[in-house]
């Protein structure tokens, strides 16, 4: 198993550029989320998904997009990015229901916006 | 306001003590409460659950204690070895897992 997987590791985008930072899992889970992680600020949370077609926002969602067409991918889109997107970001997984609910995390992405 | 605090930005303790870590919130009513460790350039590694109704849970050297009424956990490590440091981190879940809050995390420093 891989576990959870992102790509890239590091981007360097200029202000206004789009793109997509790729996430994913083969572990079956039906939950998927999205975090930023800030100097002093910890993660938070920007969207999660509980399954195929269902995402929804979490506390920082403006700025990015999200779509979950199936169980393993769940793509975070910057549509233009802007130099306050500058951060860590982190795909994590986990099982619902389960005895733990323990989130898987990704190695992160590195982005950077001039 | 909703708040989630972990009691310092950066911990330093001596090789062979306990080391304690506080987390602290205000305004959610977790399900259970877990606590991840952090090394740098990496994404954090789940370490343990504790849920509403437990007041203690232990593995290895580590043990979490939770007050639904101080709304307080405390994360331990006792006999702490320079490999233990690392940024942890405490995490409210609700919702039946389908919302994470993240503190920001407690920097420890384990000194030979």
């Amino acid at each position: 198993n891989a576990g959870v997987t992102q790509t890239p590791k590091f981007q360097v985008l200029k202000t206004g550029q789009s793109m997509t930072l790729q996430c994913a899992q083969d572990m079956n889970h039906e939950y998927m989320s999205w975090y930023r992680q800030d100097p002093g600020m910890g993660l938070r949370l920007i969207h999660y998904s509980v399954g195929a077609g269902i995402t929804d926002q979490g506390e920082v969602p403006n700025g990015y997009n999200v779509s979950r067409s199936t169980t393993e991918d769940f793509p975070l889109r910057l549509l233009s990015a802007a130099p306050s997107q500058t951060s860590v970001y982190f795909c994590a997984s986990s099982s619902l229901g389960g005895t733990y609910n323990e989130q898987f995390f990704g190695p992160g992405t590195r982005l950077t916006v001039l | 306001s909703q708040k989630i605090e972990q009691n310092s930005e950066a911990l330093n303790i001596q090789e062979g003590k306990t080391a304690t870590l506080t987390c602290n919130y205000t305004n959610y009513s977790p399900a259970y409460l877990q606590w991840y460790r952090q090394d740098p350039g990496r994404g954090p590694v789940f370490l343990l659950l504790i849920r509403e109704n437990e007041k203690e849970k232990r593995k290895e050297r580590l043990k979490v204690t939770f007050d639904t009424t101080l709304k307080q956990s405390l994360f331990h490590i006792t006999a702490s070895q320079p490999a233990d440091s690392a940024t942890y981190l405490c995490a409210l879940v609700e919702n039946y897992g389908q919302n994470f809050v993240f503190g920001p995390g407690t920097r420890l420093s384990v000194l030979p």
